[in-house]
């Protein structure tokens, strides 16, 4: 069965700064996908970044970049420029091949980030 | 494009009543999952459908169960509620191809007494 760890329960930065969260997973799969998911207090999950696990390039989304290593079985997130709207539980999450176009989606406990003013 | 709608938003019973709770997809998607989160056990997957066929089971009890319907809006339905089953419940759709990303509604808060 694969995991997912998210080892930080809880990080703050100060506004402006960059913050790197922390994930790891373990799988024997070579064929699959990660994300992270933002979580702010309205509680809507909204994807924040994908990687396909066949790309060596690091996927980037604005403010919002990963380090995917994939021998290492770590996908961290980091943050640049931190706004206060950044304040959010953050999911890092592993999908899983089942077969065809069928995957499972698992998630990690979460980082509770806080971004100070 | 309209994103991923759950109702009821919030909902309160009490133990031995049963509950049924609505998905309605980001259009053209043709699968929803369902998700339980509690602050104990974090987000724990509970079904997935695709055009009106379960594909994925998470480890719930039968009184979890669910369907979708022919314009893939999807209900989920949970009887004989215990206390436990204090939760949100999110749904998230995805066109269903191969490594598509979940895309997530507001969640339902139903709340056991």
């Amino acid at each position: 069965a694969q995991t997912v760890t998210q080892s930080q329960p809880e990080m703050s930065v100060q506004e402006a700064e960059t913050v790197t969260l922390s994930c790891t997973y373990d799988t024997s799969e070579n064929n699959y996908y990660l994300f992270w998911y933002k979580q702010p207090p309205s509680r809507q999950m909204i994807l924040v970044i994908r990687q396909e696990a066949y790309k060596q390039q690091n996927a980037t989304e604005n403010r919002f970049s990963v380090n995917f290593q994939k021998a290492a079985k770590s996908f961290s997130l980091k943050i640049s420029d931190s706004q206060l709207g950044d304040t959010a539980m953050y999911f890092c999450a592993f999908m899983k091949p089942l077969g065809g176009s069928n995957y499972k989606l698992t998630f990690g406990k979460g980082t509770l980030l806080t971004v100070n003013p | 494009k309209a994103g991923v709608t759950q109702t009821p938003r919030y909902l309160i019973k009490t133990r031995g009543q049963q509950v049924t709770l609505s998905c309605s997809p980001i259009s053209g998607h043709r699968s929803v999952s369902w998700y339980q989160q509690t602050p104990g056990q974090g987000l724990q997957f509970l079904f997935e459908y695709f055009s009106e066929t379960q594909r994925n089971k998470g480890n719930f009890p039968g009184r979890f169960s669910g369907r979708q319907f022919s314009n893939s809006r999807s209900e989920m339905n949970v009887s004989t509620l215990e206390l436990g089953d204090s939760a949100l419940y999110l749904c998230a759709s995805s066109r269903g191809t191969a490594g598509d990303s979940r895309f997530f509604g507001p969640g339902t808060r139903l709340t056991v007494l």
